[in-house]
C-alpha cells in the first residue's frame, strides 16, 4: 500500500515568508508525528498527534511553529516568518495505535526539504 | 530526560568486514529501541526493533541486543556489503508514548 507522502520535496523561500508542509500518513494510522532533520541538532522531535487528543507540542522550537492535523489524516507543518536557521529536511511520521497505545513503529515519509535564503 | 548517545562516524569498511555501531542510552521506566537506516536519497526506514531486556531484533543480516544492565543497544553485522552504506539512527521510543528520541547517526562507507 501507499506510504507517508509529503509535499513539496524541495521548497527554498525568502527570509520572513510563512511555508506550508504537508504530510499524507498511511491510511488507518491514528499516530502522526513530525520531525526536524538537521546537520547541527541531528534528528529532532517537533509535535505528536494521536487520533481526537489534544497534539504533544513540547518539540515546537518557537512560536512561529505550528501545525494541524484536519479529520484525523493529512496534516499540514506551518512556519511563520521563517529563518535562516529553520533551512532543515522536515519529516512526517505515522503509526498505529491500538488501544490507546501506540506500537511505536514509526513509517517516514520522505521529507520535505526547506531551504530559506 | 531521554537520551541517546550513538557510535561517532563516519566509518569506513572493506566488504564483508565485521560491523559494530555502539548506541547507549538514558531513560526511565522501559523504553523500545530502535534502528533506523537512511540510504542515499532515501528516506529513513525501520532496520530492526526491541521492545523489551535481552531481546535481539534482527533484518538484513543486522542484529542488535536490549542490554537494560548495560543500556545499550549495539548493532552488529557479520559482513557488510557495498549496498549497506548509509546513515544509521539508534533511537528510543515508547516510555511514554511514541515519540522517539534518536543518536546522532553513524554514517557508513563500504568500500568493495
Amino acid at each position: 500500500g501507499a506510504g507517508v507522502s509529503q509535499s513539496p520535496s524541495n521548497k527554498v523561500t525568502e527570509k520572513g515568508k510563512d511555508v506550508e508542509l504537508r504530510c499524507d500518513p498511511i491510511s488507518g494510522h491514528t499516530a502522526l508525528y513530525w520531525y526536524r532533520q538537521s546537520l547541527g541538532q541531528g534528528l529532532e522531535f517537533l509535535i505528536y498527534f494521536q487520533g481526537n487528543s489534544a497534539p504533544d507540542k513540547s518539540g515546537l522550537p518557537s512560536d512561529r511553529f505550528s501545525a494541524e492535523r484536519t479529520g484525523g489524516s493529512v496534516s499540514t507543518l506551518t512556519i511563520q516568518r521563517t529563518q535562516q536557521e529553520d533551512s532543515a529536511v522536515y519529516l512526517c511520521a505515522s503509526s498505529h495505535s491500538s488501544a490507546g497505545r501506540v506500537t511505536y513503529e514509526q513509517y517516514f515519509g520522505p521529507g520535505t526539504r526547506l531551504t530559506v535564503t | 530526560g531521554n537520551s541517546v548517545t550513538q557510535m561517532e562516524g563516519p566509518v569506513t569498511l572493506s566488504e564483508e568486514a565485521f560491523l559494530t555501531i555502539n548506541c547507549t542510552y538514558t531513560a526511565t521506566g522501559y523504553p523500545s529501541l530502535f534502528w533506523y537506516v537512511q540510504y542515499p536519497g532515501e528516506g529513513l526506514q525501520l532496520l530492526l526493533k526491541a521492545t523489551k531486556a535481552d531481546d535481539k531484533g534482527s533484518n538484513k543480516g543486522f542484529e542488535a541486543t536490549y542490554r537494560k544492565e548495560t543500556t545499550s543497544f549495539h548493532l552488529e553485522k557479520g559482513s557488510v556489503q557495498v549496498s549497506d552504506s548509509a546513515v544509521y539512527f539508534c533511537a528510543l521510543g515508547g516510555t511514554s508514548y511514541g515519540k522517539l528520541t534518536f543518536g546522532q547517526g553513524t554514517i557508513l562507507t563500504v568500500h568493495p
